[in-house]
Order: C-alpha cells, then structure tokens, then sequence
C-alpha cells in the first residue's frame, strides 16, 4: 500500500476562497514534499518541510507537518483558477532514499 | 540543459511484448526513480536507484526490471507486458544533500503505454 494518503480525494471552492488539504503517511520520515500536477503533465514541486519543522510558508502556501500524528496540511490562500491541480504528498523514509507519493487530492476552483 | 529526459514518449505493445523505458539526467544527481501513475491511484513507485550501481524495488515491483547504467542513466524494461500494465510511467531523479530544501525531485515528462 502506498505511504502517504491524502484526503480529501477531491476539493471544490470558490475562486479567492482558502483550500486545505491533508496528508497522512505511516512510517518515519526525513523530508516531507508537495507537488502539483496539472491535467496531462509532470509534477512541479511545491514545497518542502523536514521532520523537525513544524510549519513552512511559500507565497499563498502554508504547509505544516505534525510528526506524532504522522499528518501535513497544504494550505493555499487566497485560491486562483490557475491552482485548479492535482496535489500530491510525498515523504522519504527514514534512513533511505525511498521517496512515494500519497494519492492525491484533485482541487478544482470555480471561478 | 535538459533536465529529465523520457524516451519514447507513446508506445503501444501487444501483451507478451517487451521493451525499455529510457531515462537520462543531465544534473548529476545521485538518485533516479521509475513511479507509474494510474487513474485514481496517484504515483506508485516501481523501482529506484539511490546510488550509481545500487537499485531496491518500490511499492509494485512485479513485472518489471531496472538497469542504472551509470549515473545519468536509468532504464526501465518490461520483458513481456500486460494489460495490467497500461499506465503512465515517469522517471524523476534528485540529489539528497544538505541543500535538500533547494533540490527537489525533477521529473520527466512522462511515457504514456498502452499494453493491448
């Protein structure tokens, strides 16, 4: 089974409206990553936050991470049509390069 | 500077075919990966490298087989495809470091297959 699962599944807002999504994964981690896809393309990253941070911002994102829940939130403010995206959690094991990816969350803003 | 290059970009196989999937870094990055992306099932990741001569399987290993060449290049080979197997597969490489917050995994742009 896969190590990161994000919830939820999938996300509608307003344009200009806040969009949260969670990240939970299993085992002990290094590093923990948010990327986004667009309909048909690679991943870009997005952000990046260690085990011993709690929270990170970048622009409109806000991500933070809870190690004793095995848990991290995405935030975007202020959403965009443009953010209309797949985003996807992404976590290292600790003590290895192994680097998977949690299920997704399909965020769509409405204009 | 390319980046992540993924050749072919399409492929269509018979069940029962074989083939490699290519995959070259230009970074000098130390770690390259195969995941497969499914509809629904987000990124799974097939094989990795770590290291040049160094390779471990991922979450879904089966029917598939990886070659680090060197360290720019990584391959992917399935020796007799399946329908099972129609995905689409993206290599992606990354230099684990004190910079890591700097470096983040570079993917390629993907090869669509289809197995008939």
């Amino acid at each position: 089974s896969q190590q990161g699962e994000e919830d939820p599944q999938a996300l509608s807002i307003q344009e200009g409206e806040n969009a949260t999504m969670n990240c939970s994964y299993k085992t002990s981690i290094n590093n923990l990553q948010w990327y986004r896809q667009n309909s048909g393309r690679g991943l870009v990253h997005l952000i990046l936050i260690r085990s011993n941070e709690r929270e990170k911002h970048s622009g409109r994102l806000r991500v933070t991470l809870d190690t004793s829940k095995k848990s991290s939130s995405l935030l975007i403010t202020a959403s965009r049509a443009a953010d209309t995206a797949s985003y996807f959690c992404a976590t290292d094991a600790h003590g290895n390069e192994k680097l998977t990816f949690g299920t997704g969350t399909r965020l769509t803003i409405i204009p | 500077n390319a980046g992540v290059t993924q050749t072919p970009k399409f492929q269509v196989l018979k069940t029962g075919q074989s083939m490699t999937l290519q995959c070259a870094q230009d970074m000098n990055h130390n770690s390259m990966y195969w995941y497969r992306q499914d509809p629904g099932m987000g990124l799974r990741l097939i094989y990795y490298s770590a290291s040049e001569g160094t390779t471990d399987k991922g979450e879904v290993p089966n029917g598939y087989n990886v070659s680090r060449l060197n360290k720019r290049e990584f391959s992917l080979r399935l020796e007799s495809a399946a329908p099972s197997q129609t995905s689409v597969y993206f290599c992606a490489s990354i230099s684990w470091g004190q910079d890591l917050g700097n470096s983040p995994l570079h993917f390629g742009n993907g090869t669509r297959l289809t197995v008939t």
